[in-house]
């Protein structure tokens, strides 16, 4: 069983600044079945990012993916006020989902 | 494409929990089907998907108490889960995805589930 751990847990960040998110898998994983969400208070996740580095129809270019076997980015090029969530990566395989922990994205 | 759970808010323990996805904007038949699952100030947890063929995957954990289904005369699929109990509390969602089985793009907004005696 694959085991996804996200860095850090907590990312304290300024509006305006770069930020970037981290996700290690256990063993080497295919890159084109990792994806990112972001998600809000009380809301469902939104999807950011597939295949570790295509941006989802409707997200900004500010968000952007990378990596490969065992560790993928997830970049936030300037922190718009809005953009403070948490963060998920998914990897998919054997059938199955895995989700890493999150990082909590917060104001500085 | 549009995505609205509804089932049960609370449920006694070793009750089942029965929910429903209603899909709006979008044919059942074309897209990957998803549920996961979110306790209470925890990660997000899948459970399960199914695919336009039927076919069905679990999480391991999960998989002696979890069915997938998919009703195409309503556009709507289901999630059944045998035997609740209290770590069953969650925010279930349901999710889909035209293009992969991957990942879904498509969420619906939650439905707050409560096991307690």
């Amino acid at each position: 069983e694959i085991v996804l751990t996200q860095s850090p847990g907590t990312l304290p960040l300024s509006p305006g600044e770069r930020g970037t998110l981290s996700c290690r898998a256990s063993q080497s994983v295919g890159s084109s079945n990792v994806a990112w969400y972001q998600q809000k208070p009380g809301q469902a996740p939104r999807l950011l990012i597939y295949g570790a580095s295509l941006r989802a129809a409707g997200i900004p270019d500010r968000f952007s993916g990378g990596g490969s076997g065992t560790d993928f980015t997830l970049t936030i090029s300037r922190l718009e006020p809005e953009d403070f969530a948490v963060f998920y990566c998914l990897h998919y395989a054997s059938s199955t989902w895995t989700f890493g922990q999150g990082t909590k994205v917060e104001v500085k | 494409v549009q995505l609205q759970e509804s089932g049960p808010g609370l449920l006694k323990p070793s009750e089942t929990l029965s929910l429903t996805c209603t899909v709006s904007g979008g044919s059942i038949s074309s897209f990957y089907w998803s549920w996961v699952r979110q306790p209470p100030g925890k990660r997000l947890e899948w459970i399960g998907c199914i695919d336009y063929s039927g076919n069905t995957n679990y999480s391991p954990s999960l998989k002696s108490r979890a069915t997938i289904s998919v009703d195409t005369s309503k556009n709507q699929f289901s999630l059944t889960l045998t035997s609740v109990t209290a770590a069953d509390t969650a925010v279930y969602y349901c999710a889909g995805d035209m293009n992969s089985i991957a990942w879904s793009y498509y969420w619906g907004q939650g439905s707050m589930v409560t096991v307690s005696s």
